[in-house]
Formats: structure tokens, C-alpha cells, sequence
């Protein structure tokens, strides 16, 4: 049972690259996530999509863009990487978005930008 | 916007002793508050939650309370162990464009010593 599965899991990106987070989660859940975790900073929201085809904005959004590609998957695209976004990066689902739901994270992707 | 405090950052006790880690919340209208635990590189993992029609619920050594008056709620580890010893998050439900999302916590480090 693979749950929520983010790739990958170690990146070096130097200033002004792009890169992509994927993530896939076999629940069948219709809400996805994307967060952030800073040392001291807890768990910051950047997106999430409430169901396929909608993805609305979160705590931190900003140098972030997302893509629900279907009901199983939601990556997460930087397109200019700043040492501000140097972080781990989770994605996660639950069956969907509301306070009585679960959410189930992934492994985590650790992105350092140089 | 909404912001969940969590005390305190750090929490150090010894193997058997009990441990209490607090939050307080900002919106009035939260109503799921759930704890997760996160061991060193590993993903969050949901260890316990509460409803806000509910003030207390325990799960063998886990407790968490609620106080909706005063807008704060707190995990109790009785009879700590070394495998305790992780960071907690707690989290509240926020309403907000249309959907209910989770405000976490900064975070706790407990440290257990045998």
C-alpha cells in the first residue's frame, strides 16, 4: 500500500532553474496538497485542489504553480528557484477537503537551492 | 490570517515522566484540531484528534483536551518512552474560500532520555 508518493526525494537546483515536485496517491482521495516545511515554521500550505480540475491558493504561493493531472496526481513546479525556497517539500491527500478528513502525507522531497 | 501558537519549541523530560505540549488557535470557527508526530526525515503522521463537540479523548498513553472558551487544546503523553521522542504538530481547521483547510502548528521537538 504506497499511500502518497512525492519525487524526488533529493535535489540540488542552482538560482533561476526550474524544476518539477511530482506526487501520486493510490486512496482514490479527491483533495490534494502541497506544503512546505521551514525549521521553527510548522507546516505552511503553498496549493492545494479541493477535486480533479480545481486547484486554489494557500498560505505561501508565491514562485509556485501547480497541476492536477488527473484524480491520482498533483505536482508542483518552480520556475525560477530562489535560495528562499530551499526547503522540504510534502504532498499529501486526504478523501477530501473538510475539517472531519484525514490528511495522509508523503515521504517528504528535500530541495536546496544554491 | 488565521495561526494556530504552539508551546513550547522544545520539550526535554525523562523516560516515564509525562509530557504536555499546548496550542491556542485564532479562529473561532475551528472545529477538528488533530496531532501529528514526525520523527527524524520522516513523513507526519496523524497520532490522535478531537472534534470541537468533544473535550477529551485518550488513546492508551495519548491524550488531547479542548477548551473551545478559551480557544486552546493540548496533547498529554503519560509515561513517556524513547520512541516518544519526535517533533508534534497540532493543527486546527480554518474555514476559508470555500473549504475548510488545516492552520499547523510550529511545532514541537520532545526529547525522552532513558
Amino acid at each position: 500500500n504506497a499511500g502518497v508518493t512525492q519525487t524526488p526525494k533529493f535535489q540540488v537546483l542552482k538560482t533561476g532553474q526550474s524544476m518539477t515536485l511530482q506526487c501520486a496517491q493510490d486512496m482514490n482521495h479527491n483533495s490534494m496538497y502541497w506544503y512546505r516545511q521551514d525549521p521553527g515554521m510548522g507546516l505552511r500550505l503553498i496549493y492545494y485542489s479541493a477535486s480533479e480540475g480545481t486547484t486554489d491558493k494557500g498560505e505561501v504561493p508565491n514562485g509556485y504553480n501547480v497541476s492536477r493531472l488527473n484524480k491520482r496526481e498533483f505536482s508542483l513546479r518552480l520556475e525560477s528557484a530562489a535560495p528562499s525556497q530551499t526547503s522540504v517539500y510534502f504532498c499529501a491527500s486526504s478523501e477530501a477537503v473538510g475539517s472531519r478528513n484525514t490528511i495522509y502525507f508523503g515521504e517528504g522531497s528535500w530541495l536546496t537551492v544554491v | 490570517g488565521e495561526n494556530v501558537e504552539q508551546h513550547p519549541s522544545t520539550l526535554s523530560v525523562q523516560e516515564g515522566d509525562s509530557a504536555v505540549i499546548k496550542c491556542t488557535y485564532s479562529d473561532s470557527a475551528s472545529n477538528y484540531f488533530p496531532w501529528y508526530k514526525q520523527e527524524l526525515g520522516k513523513r507526519p503522521q496523524l497520532i490522535i484528534d478531537i472534534r470541537s463537540n468533544v473535550g477529551e479523548k485518550k488513546d492508551q498513553r495519548i491524550a488531547v483536551t479542548l477548551n473551545k472558551t478559551a480557544k486552546h487544546f493540548s496533547l498529554h503523553i503519560t509515561e513517556t518512552q524513547p520512541e516518544d521522542s519526535a517533533v508534534y504538530f497540532c493543527a486546527a481547521s480554518s474555514f476559508s474560500g470555500g473549504y475548510n483547510k488545516l492552520i499547523f502548528g510550529a511545532g514541537t521537538r520532545l526529547a525522552v532520555h532513558p
